[in-house]
């Protein structure tokens, strides 16, 4: 059970926007702590696609977005691409359990 | 460029020992804390640790208190990840990252990744 709640799938067409969300408590993301997220292929490092919350690391397409408010955070990919299908993984840091804590991953499906 | 270029594939059996390194080139090694995080068979990622890098201190998730030792080498560049008493449970594959994930700018860059086999 994952401190940070993600659905398990998502998917959609190419072209089209999908939407992962990430649930948190008063804890982590309502604490205000940052929250990041990852694409992450198999067999591949995860790679980072987001940072503090709404930050594209230099290199990652404005097709990805991300947002927060209060204990959720949310991550956009507007005209989805097949390359785009992958494990996607919230995370932020929890200070009641002193640690860094993920989501449980969110694999989005390329219709 | 940055680069974190990890140790090849281990297996080992219940209880022993196993030491992954983590060689960094392309930037000022004390600069970056350095994270651990592991990802189990059909699992998710799980954090394990980190170390800063500048000044030595750690942080252990508590899962892992006690059978984990997060080390540096400051004059190679260099970070190792020493999990003790290992289980079947901890076949994963193990991952080192730059930066301290609790930080506004995450897990930038990633090693490659490392695959920890435990069987008897």
């Amino acid at each position: 059970q994952s401190v940070l709640t993600q659905s398990p799938s998502v998917s959609g067409a190419p072209g089209q926007r999908v939407t992962i969300s990430c649930t948190g408590s008063s804890s982590n993301i309502g604490a205000g702590y940052p929250v990041h997220w990852y694409q992450h292929l198999p067999g591949t490092a995860p790679k980072l696609l987001m940072y503090g919350n709404i930050n594209r690391p230099s290199g990652v397409p404005d097709r990805f977005s991300g947002s927060k408010s209060g204990t959720s955070a949310s991550l956009a990919i507007t005209g989805l691409q097949a390359e785009d299908e992958a494990d996607y993984y919230c995370q932020s840091y929890d200070s009641s359990l002193a640690a860094v804590v993920f989501g449980g991953g969110t694999k989005l499906t390329v219709l | 460029q940055v680069q974190l270029m990890q140790s090849g594939a281990e297996v080992k059996k219940p209880g022993a020992s196993v030491k992954v390194s983590c060689k960094t080139s392309g930037y000022i090694f004390t600069s970056y804390d350095i994270s651990w995080v592991r990802q189990a068979p059909g699992q998710g990622l799980e954090w394990m640790g980190w170390i800063s890098t500048y000044m030595g201190n750690t942080n252990y998730a508590q899962k892992f208190q006690g059978r984990l030792t997060v080390t540096t080498d400051t004059s190679t560049g260099a970070a190792y990840m020493e999990l003790a008493s290992l289980r079947s449970d901890d076949t994963a594959v193990y991952y080192c990252a730059r930066g301290a994930m609790s930080s506004s700018s995450g897990g930038d860059y990633w090693g490659q990744g490392t695959l920890v086999t435990v069987s008897s």
